[in-house]
């Protein structure tokens, strides 16, 4: 049972925008960074977006992030087949001291 | 370019020790950075385990406080974690990764399989 909750799948087409959201709580989202990544079968994670919406080095502006109160999405505009991954959310948690992790979702390309 | 690189025995038998070290290049662990571990069953989502500052300070996930400690060497720039009575339920890939405080990870080492079975 992860702390941040994802949706297990999300699906569109080659030129669709798609969002992904994540919804937290007052202890996570609701007061730190959101972090998003990006998983492809076999390996790491890698960092989409931080700090909300900001993109690191080589990270394409297809991918954008926003957060309100204690929700946060991930949208991908003119979707590729290459954008078929597993996407996950990430925020620190006050209560715990640590980072919390949505359940991923799973990005289908029809 | 930051890098790191888990290492490790791939097989543990149940109710024996986990231990696992990461080893960092491209950046002094000796900076304003924690340093983490954070595992993936197969199949599964991500669970953050610990994270260690290099004088020493730590956070763990009460989950499995218990179980885990983290330990830093800074003269080998390298950060170890250890897990005591495991069972099949650890079994995951574990990776090793960055981050600031309060913050999520941003740099992950590629990560290492560690079957727990007899």
């Amino acid at each position: 049972q992860s702390v941040l909750t994802q949706p297990l799948s999300a699906s569109g087409t080659p030129g669709q925008t798609v969002t992904i959201p994540c919804s937290g709580s007052s202890s996570n989202i609701g007061s730190n960074f959101v972090y998003w990544y990006q998983q492809f079968p076999g390996t790491a994670p890698k960092l989409l977006i931080y700090k909300n919406n900001q993109w690191p080095s080589g990270i394409p502006d297809r991918f954008s992030g926003s957060k309100s109160g204690t929700s946060a999405s991930l949208a991908i505009s003119g979707l590729r087949s290459e954008d078929e991954a597993d996407y996950h959310c990430a925020a620190w948690d006050d209560g715990l001291s640590g980072v919390v992790f949505g359940g991923g979702t799973k990005l289908t390309v029809l | 370019q930051v890098q790191l690189q888990e290492s490790g025995p791939g097989l543990v038998e149940p109710s024996e020790t986990l231990s696992l070290t990461c080893t960092v290049s491209g950046y002094s662990i000796s900076s304003d950075f924690y340093w983490g571990w954070v595992r993936q069953p197969p199949g599964k989502g991500l669970e953050w385990i610990a994270s260690i500052y290099e004088s020493g300070r730590n956070y763990y996930n009460p989950s499995l406080d218990s179980r885990v400690t983290i330990s830093v060497d800074t003269s080998k720039n390298q950060f170890s974690l250890k897990m005591t009575s495991v069972t099949a339920t650890d079994t995951a890939i574990y990776y090793c990764a960055r981050h600031l405080y309060s913050e999520p990870l941003d740099y992950w080492g590629q990560g290492a399989l560690v079957t727990v079975s007899s």
